[in-house]
């Protein structure tokens, strides 16, 4: 069965330090999401992506933040100056972009700022 | 403001019991309501997604329903086992069903 995987599962970094998140989607797939989820708290959306641009985001998702998919598969979300608060779990999640499509989740990149 | 509320907290049962999650919302325009299950440290994972005209969908043990002129559902989980230790996470779409409003979850523990 096809999954969304990620890279990696743990990122320790340096707090002003730019980060990459890595996501392979599953193929058929054509809307891509990143969430993330402070330990303790709910899942919060970030942004949407479709088209190779961003379809809809939050307002977690200031200048700071950044998506792309460069090369058709991987879909990358950048951090350029990390802060302390962006400890957290990031997933990466995708559908076919159907209204009631099931959304699939990765196992998601805990991210560490120091 | 769009939001999902959830009760209880956590929840602790003994293996084999049934229990009911509950889950009342305020996000508007409604387009569906998911019920997803956490592991500890992993990805969420759909159980069932229902749309505004459904009011019941079975999955396995799992078994939702949704009420949506009162903006509440319920998850019900038959005959509990230890692997349904998880957090049971509500979550509805408000348009074209894309972006997810999550609630807090349910942290459910069964015990032998």
């Amino acid at each position: 069965e096809p999954e969304v995987t990620q890279t990696p599962s743990h990122q320790v970094t340096q707090m002003g330090q730019e980060v990459i998140l890595r996501c392979v989607p599953i193929s058929n797939h054509l809307y891509f999401y990143w969430y993330r989820q402070i330990l303790g708290q709910k899942v919060e959306f970030l942004v949407s992506f479709y088209n190779n641009e961003i379809s809809e985001k939050s307002e977690i998702f200031d200048d700071q933040f950044s998506v792309e998919r460069p090369d058709g598969s991987n879909f990358t979300l950048k951090i350029r100056s990390t802060k302390l608060e962006d400890s957290a779990m990031y997933f990466c999640a995708g559908d076919t972009g159907t209204s009631y499509g099931e959304q699939f989740f990765g196992p998601g990149t805990r991210l560490t700022v120091l | 403001k769009n939001q999902v509320e959830q009760s209880p907290q956590s929840l602790i049962i003994l293996e084999g019991k049934n229990c009911t999650l509950q889950c009342n919302y305020t996000v508007s325009p409604f387009s569906n309501l998911r019920w997803y299950k956490q592991d500890t440290g992993r990805g969420p994972v759909s159980l069932t997604i229902m749309t505004f005209s459904e009011n019941t969908k079975s999955n396995g043990r799992y078994t939702a329903t949704l009420d949506a002129d009162t903006k509440q559902s319920s998850l019900h989980i038959t005959a509990s086992q230890l692997s349904d230790s998880a957090s049971y996470i509500c979550v509805v779409s408000g348009r074209y069903g894309n972006k997810l409003v999550f609630g807090a979850g349910t942290i459910l523990r069964v015990k032998s």
